[in-house]
């Protein structure tokens, strides 16, 4: 069965300074990988997806992911936040033969 | 303008009643889900479909229903047996390669 952990359920960041989110997987067949931003009382966005091939993904709005399998992790990263990054951040692993599982997600601040 | 499209975007009801939730889409995908979404607890699976007229119960079923007449619609009714029903609601169809969710925009219910 697949599993996904965030392992920080809260960040906070001061604005201007690089973050990290970290997320873990567990599988025993390939994945595909994703992470989602959601703002505040609306729907999950798509910030970047896995699929194949190079390990580091760019995403939208400055993100990038880099794929580790050896250490099943797909952790997101900005160089350089802005307040407008303030919202909850959730990875997701799915084998596309199974439905897709969610962590229970990060909470990032961002400190003026 | 495509998508998955969510109606209302806020819903009061007293207790007792039952109420449906709507959720179109127009972006041919198969599969569809509705997630529940509540404070701290991440995002859980109530029912998926991944053909018409079929459809599976999630993690946390007990209390609601669904139908998929059609391959653009899966609407939630949230039943009087559902406990607790406060919660932001979330519905999404799955690309068929990738199983990559598209979201709406929600639906919060409050119970008065």
């Amino acid at each position: 069965a697949q599993s996904v952990t965030q392992l920080d359920s809260q960040v906070p960041v001061f604005e201007e300074a690089p973050v990290e989110l970290r997320c873990n997987y567990s599988s025993s067949v390939s994945v595909y990988l994703f992470w989602y931003v959601q703002y505040p009382n609306q729907g999950l966005q798509l910030l970047l997806k896995y699929l194949s091939g190079s390990t580091l993904v760019k995403g939208i709005n400055g993100f990038e992911a880099e794929f580790n399998k050896s250490q099943t992790s797909f952790h997101l990263r900005k160089p350089s936040v802005h307040i407008s990054d303030t919202a909850e951040y959730f990875c997701a692993v799915t084998n596309r033969d199974d439905k897709i599982i969610f962590g229970k997600g990060t909470r990032l601040h961002i400190l003026p | 303008d495509g998508g998955i499209t969510q109606s209302p975007k806020y819903l009061f009801r007293k207790e007792g009643q039952n109420v449906t939730l709507s959720c179109e889409q127009n972006l041919n995908h198969d599969a569809m889900y509705w997630y529940r979404q509540d404070p701290g607890q991440g995002l859980r699976l109530i029912y998926y479909s991944q053909i018409v007229n079929d459809f599976q119960k999630g993690d946390i079923a007990e209390g609601y229903s669904v139908s998929r007449e059609k391959k653009e619609s899966f609407p939630l009714t949230v039943t009087s047996a559902q406990k607790n029903p406060t919660a932001f609601y979330l519905c999404a169809g799955a690309a068929a390669n990738t199983g990559e969710l598209f979201f709406g925009e929600g639906s919060r219910l409050t119970v008065l």
